[in-house]
């Protein structure tokens, strides 16, 4: 069975630091998936990396895919309060998601 | 677009009762997907369609449980008869085609008493 692990499960950072999320997956995937979710709020989709070495950003966040690692990051750069959220990785293989990052930042 | 429609917001039922969650997806996109959310569980695929066919509902918790999608436009996830470990957030969603959820409706929030 895919086994998707997010770390770390919480995350407390000061304004303006940088941090990464890490998202492990145990097999082979086309595709995966990064979301955020603000509390008591739906799913937003983030970022599609497509293939290995497939890198994109959006703002302060970053999102980097190596398939032959099993591995994605998501980079947070000077991280503003309004990042804070739970942040998932999916892959497509079988739909299941992580069990989601819980960030903070805190002034 | 009004994104992924879901109804109704919330639901409060007594234990034993029969709850229908409904779900209009974005027009156009192929794929459809029910996740439950819980704080022990986590985000769950229950089930999901492509084309409205049921592709994997591998994820459905037991009999009690049942999804339909009987058009492009509409689908329906139905607990009968409903338990108190049922409460949790349902999420529909939907894509373009396959792979992960593009767009998630806004969720539906039941408590079974």
């Amino acid at each position: 069975e895919l086994k998707v692990e997010q770390n770390p499960l919480f995350l407390s950072m000061q304004e303006e630091k940088n941090y990464t999320i890490y998202c492990n997956y145990s097999t082979t995937s086309d595709r995966l998936y990064w979301y955020r979710q603000d509390p008591g709020k739906s799913l937003e989709s983030l970022f599609v990396l497509l293939s290995n070495g497939a890198v994109k950003q959006e703002g302060r966040l970053m999102a980097s895919l190596d398939t032959k690692a099993r591995l994605s990051t998501l980079h947070i750069t000077a991280a503003v309060h309004d990042l804070s959220a739970t942040y998932f990785c999916a892959v497509d293989s079988d739909m299941r998601f992580g069990a989601g990052t819980r960030l903070t930042v805190k002034p | 677009d009004a994104g992924v429609i879901q109804s109704p917001r919330h639901e409060v039922t007594e234990m034993g009762q029969e709850v229908t969650l409904r779900c209009k997806p974005i027009s156009g996109h192929n794929s459809l997907f029910w996740y439950r959310q819980t704080m022990m569980r986590g985000l769950e695929l229950l089930i999901y369609f492509n084309n409205n066919v049921p592709i994997d509902d591998s994820g459905m918790p037991e009999d009690r449980f049942s999804a339909k999608m009987p058009n492009a436009s509409f689908s329906t996830l139905k607990i009968q008869p409903s338990e108190p470990r049922d409460s949790a957030v349902y999420f529909c969603a939907s894509s373009v085609d396959r792979g992960l959820p593009q767009y998630f409706g806004p969720g539906t929030r039941l408590t079974v008493l």
